[in-house]
């Protein structure tokens, strides 16, 4: 299996601009993750999906962010509009279920200019 | 879910164990101990995980006091790959894990 794969690996924006991150989770794992690490904040969690529904948004800091996951394979952040503070590593990761260990993807390395 | 405490760095010399201690003792008794590490700019690693009794896997150990309210992460023969930032977890199964600051390993040569 690739394990979790994130794209791109890196992105520079304006500020202003649509910023959307990718994510192919592990095939079988049901149980999806976004998260976001920053130096100040450490690692956060944005956003988790069972079964491609959503569960829990409240780590999603403002409505400018959004996450889809239209079917079990595939899964969408985006950012519309981008702002500077919104530069970070952004993680996706998949699991079984709740209580299995997580594996997490490279991270998508966005800045916002 | 509880909150964990852990030194913020350590060393250890290539080929030794390294012991990473977290303490957690306002765990209650649903509560699971889950450790992760984070490798210079990867995402985190799930290590092993455990809820009372002693686990070991491939990568590590995990020893769990009787009382649950710490526990030390063991990886028997550290290398410099091992370097890394440590994260002790504990969480009643839900998704919220809370990463905390972790431990940064540091292995020497």
């Amino acid at each position: 299996d690739a394990g979790v794969i994130q794209s791109p690996r890196h992105e520079v924006t304006e500020m202003g601009q649509e910023v959307t991150l990718r994510c192919k989770p592990i095939s079988g794992h049901n149980s999806l993750f976004w998260y976001r690490q920053t130096m100040m904040r450490g690692l956060e969690l944005l956003i988790y999906f069972n079964n491609n529904v959503p569960i829990d948004d409240s780590g999603m800091p403002e409505d400018r962010f959004s996450a889809k996951m239209p079917n079990a394979s595939f899964s969408t952040l985006k950012i519309q509009p981008s702002e500077p503070r919104d530069s970070a590593v952004y993680f996706c990761a998949s699991s079984l279920s709740e209580s299995y260990g997580y594996t997490f993807g490279s991270g998508t390395r966005l800045t916002v200019v | 879910d509880a909150k964990t405490t852990q030194p913020p760095s350590m060393d250890c010399a290539e080929g030794r164990a390294a012991n990473l201690p977290c303490n957690h003792s306002t765990i209650s008794g649903n509560e699971y101990v889950y450790w992760y590490r984070q490798i210079h700019s990867q995402g985190p690693q799930y290590i092993i995980h455990g809820l009372k009794n002693n686990e070991t896997n491939e990568m590590a150990s995990l020893i769990i006091t009787e009382d649950r309210k710490s526990s030390t992460l063991i990886l028997p023969h550290a290398t410099l790959r091992d370097t890394a930032v440590y994260y002790c977890i504990v969480t009643s199964g839900t998704y919220k894990y809370i990463f905390g600051t972790g431990t940064r390993l540091k292995v020497l040569a």
